[in-house]
């Protein structure tokens, strides 16, 4: 069983809606969920950290931490065609794991 | 990446020889990490070392090598034990205790001719 699931996607919506991404995790004991941006052909970019229950808003960004159901979601408002990226989801069990990535693509 | 550089960003090697990645970093953090990522996969560790002249396997540390003899720098070999090295590699940092996020050099892509 994998440790940290995201769907690959592609994920396409079009320029100005909402996009939402989501992971879930197998570690119960899990603290500490991370999301990373990564374009092509670079490294990943950490843009939300949430370690509580509930939502965290950055911005257009809000991550949303559900420990009992082990997911972690990421929301993108007003999303712009440069969020055109792919999106790690990051979480520590002794060390940080990762998923595979979804794919957004923002159509203008 | 910010204080964390990588080199070269990109390197050819041939069968059966050893390569090195060079990783250093400026921002006096304590953790530094080696990771391989591979098309439509997530980052996989390769090795990480918390502090100078100690480091950790991580799940693929097969055919890998590194050394930790400066707080600055992890330096990473790709020896020719490595039988599938084509991959893009990440160097990432973690400041210590208290912080929990890692932040990443820029990578170096290592294709094998």
């Amino acid at each position: 069983q994998k440790e940290v699931e995201q769907n690959s996607g592609p994920l396409s919506v079009p320029e100005g809606a909402i996009a939402s991404l989501n992971c879930t995790y197998s570690d119960r004991g899990s603290q500490s969920f991370f999301w990373y941006r990564q374009y092509s052909g670079k490294s990943p970019e950490l843009i939300m950290s949430i370690y509580s229950n509930g939502d965290k808003e950055d911005g257009r960004f809000t991550a949303q931490l559900n420990k009992a159901s082990q997911y972690v979601s990421l929301l993108i408002r007003d999303s712009q065609p440069s969020d055109s990226a792919t999106y790690l989801c990051a979480v520590i069990f002794n060390d940080m794991r990762f998923g595979a990535g979804t794919r957004l693509t923002v159509k203008p | 990446d910010g204080g964390i550089t990588q080199s070269p960003k990109y390197l050819f090697r041939k069968e059966g020889q050893n390569v090195t990645l060079s990783c250093e970093q400026n921002l006096n953090h304590d953790a530094m990490y080696w990771y391989r990522q591979d098309p439509g996969q997530g980052l996989r560790l390769i090795y990480y070392s918390q502090i100078v002249n100690d480091f950790q396997k991580g799940d693929i540390a097969e055919g890998y090598s590194v050394s930790r003899e400066k707080k600055e720098s992890f330096p990473l070999t790709v020896t020719s034990a490595q039988k599938n090295p084509t991959a893009f590699y990440l160097c990432a940092t973690h400041p210590g205790q208290g912080a929990h996020e890692q932040f990443f050099g820029p990578g170096t892509r290592l294709t094998v001719l």
